[in-house]
């Protein structure tokens, strides 16, 4: 099976600042990697696929890259509606998320 | 627009079987996959395993095989999930996600909790 790592597990950060979050695969996954946002109580919402397509709605601060076993998730200038909980997911095989990271207020 | 909504929260006792419902509409309900992803409180999402509603194949994360069914009804364009001999461990809510790589819709989550 394939294991996903992110880090960090946790980060502070303020509204404005550049973000970013690492996602490792334990084995080669080409670009099959999407990132997701969850909320509180909420399902998670696709904000990127292919390691770096943007899902039609999702702003233009988030971007995605890598491939291999690297990943990167980045938000460019963080906005309060940003703080929430970050999951990487692999679709190489079959299916495996990250442990997520969780973006707090500073 | 797409929906998946899902059944309603279960209480269930340790040893116990819980089958979850995902009914779908907006879209062919043979034309995508139904995954099932779970979550524990305060935890992360982990996969459990996907259905081709088309053709009934299933395929499950290893953790669940040998305990969990994944059904569908095409004729009520609904998935099922049966998750069998449940202990405390199994407390979680229950997501439905459409697609075969990538999940743009899911459902709300069902809630089952396992306790004596």
């Amino acid at each position: 099976d394939i294991q996903m790592t992110q880090s960090p597990s946790t980060l502070s950060a303020s509204v404005g600042d550049r973000v970013t979050i690492t996602c490792r695969a334990s084995q080669s996954i080409s670009s099959w990697l999407a990132w997701y946002q969850q909320k509180p109580g909420k399902a998670p919402k696709l904000l990127i696929y292919k390691a770096s397509s943007l899902e039609s709605g999702v702003p233009s601060r988030f971007s995605g890259s890598g491939s291999g076993t690297e990943f990167t998730l980045t938000i460019s200038s963080l906005q309060p509606d940003d703080f929430a909980t970050y999951y990487c997911q692999q679709y190489n095989s079959y299916w495996a998320f990250g442990q997520g990271t969780k973006v707090e207020i500073k | 627009q797409v929906q998946l909504v899902q059944s309603g929260a279960e209480v269930k006792k340790p040893g116990a079987s819980v089958k979850v419902s995902c009914k779908a509409s907006g879209y062919t309900f043979t034309s995508y996959d139904i995954n099932w992803v779970r979550q524990a409180t305060g935890q992360g999402l982990e996969w459990m395993g996907w259905m081709n509603p088309n053709s009934g194949n299933t395929g499950y994360a290893q953790k669940f095989q040998g305990r969990v069914t994944m059904t569908r009804n095409t004729s009520i364009s609904t998935a099922y999930m049966e998750l069998s001999s449940l202990r405390s461990e199994d407390t979680a809510v229950y997501y439905c996600a459409r697609g075969f790589s990538i999940a743009a819709d899911w459902g709300q989550g069902t809630l089952v909790t396992v306790s004596s």
